[in-house]
């Protein structure tokens, strides 16, 4: 069974840094594309980045250059270094695996599972 | 980037009532990448459809997705009470994947 657990989440200053890890279970993070996605309180979803099974990575705008995604195959675990946080950037984070099979066929680039999401509060 | 207009932003239904809620791309969707979720208070979404039409595993056949190009829909033929809830389409024909803005299901 695929599990997401998401931690590190939590207050933080302005201009501060935050590291938010996902562990996962029941499949491999370095085999699958990874995603974080995103949720303002009382908003919609954002899309914040991809790891690729290759090592490829994108960001969304928003957090070029501030954000770092990142995996440890030892430990089978994705994470999101923030830097330079924004109240902006204040949301509940998701973290994402995109990798889905069903009746012998494999797909990509949906979010066929989420973690439970790790609150993410950036505030004087 | 992919602009996705969900309507209508709320849809007020009885259960057992069908719902239809649409989804509208600002640019065609390539090869019908287009994915439904359904999220629930406190809780994060949950896949229902994938390339526009296909069933994710466990999902009721209550839920079905259909369209192609820039308008795709999301029906429920009979709303249950577990049916209410915000749903989310999202496209991953290109870069950045991008969500529309939501359109809740609420009980009339």
């Amino acid at each position: 069974e695929v599990q997401l657990v998401e931690s590190g989440g939590g207050l933080i200053q302005p201009g501060g840094s935050l590291r938010l890890s996902c562990a996962a279970s029941g499949f491999t993070v370095s085999s699958n594309y990874m995603s974080w996605v995103r949720q303002a309180p009382g908003k919609g979803l954002e899309w914040v980045s991809i790891l690729y099974s290759g090592g490829s990575t994108y960001y969304a705008d928003s957090v070029e250059g501030r954000f770092t995604i990142s995996r440890d195959n030892s430990k089978n675990t994705l994470y999101l270094q923030m830097n330079s946080l924004r109240a902006e950037d204040t949301a509940v984070y998701y973290c994402a695996n995109l990798g889905y099979c069903s009746g012998g066929s494999c797909y990509s680039g949906f979010f066929a599972y989420w973690g439970q999401g790790t609150l993410v509060t950036v505030s004087s | 980037e992919i602009v996705l207009t969900q309507s209508p932003g709320t849809l007020s239904l009885s259960p057992g009532e069908r719902a239809t809620l649409s989804c509208r791309a600002s640019q065609s969707v390539s090869s019908s990448y287009l994915a439904w979720y359904q999220q629930k208070p406190g809780q994060a979404p949950r896949l229902l459809i994938y390339g526009a039409s296909s069933r994710a595993t466990g999902i009721s056949d209550r839920f079905s997705g259909s369209g192609s190009g820039t308008d795709f829909t999301l029906t429920i033929s009979r709303l249950e009470p577990e049916d209410f809830a915000v749903y989310y389409c999202q496209q991953y024909g290109s870069s950045p994947w991008t969500f529309g803005q939501g359109t809740k299901v609420e009980i009339k």
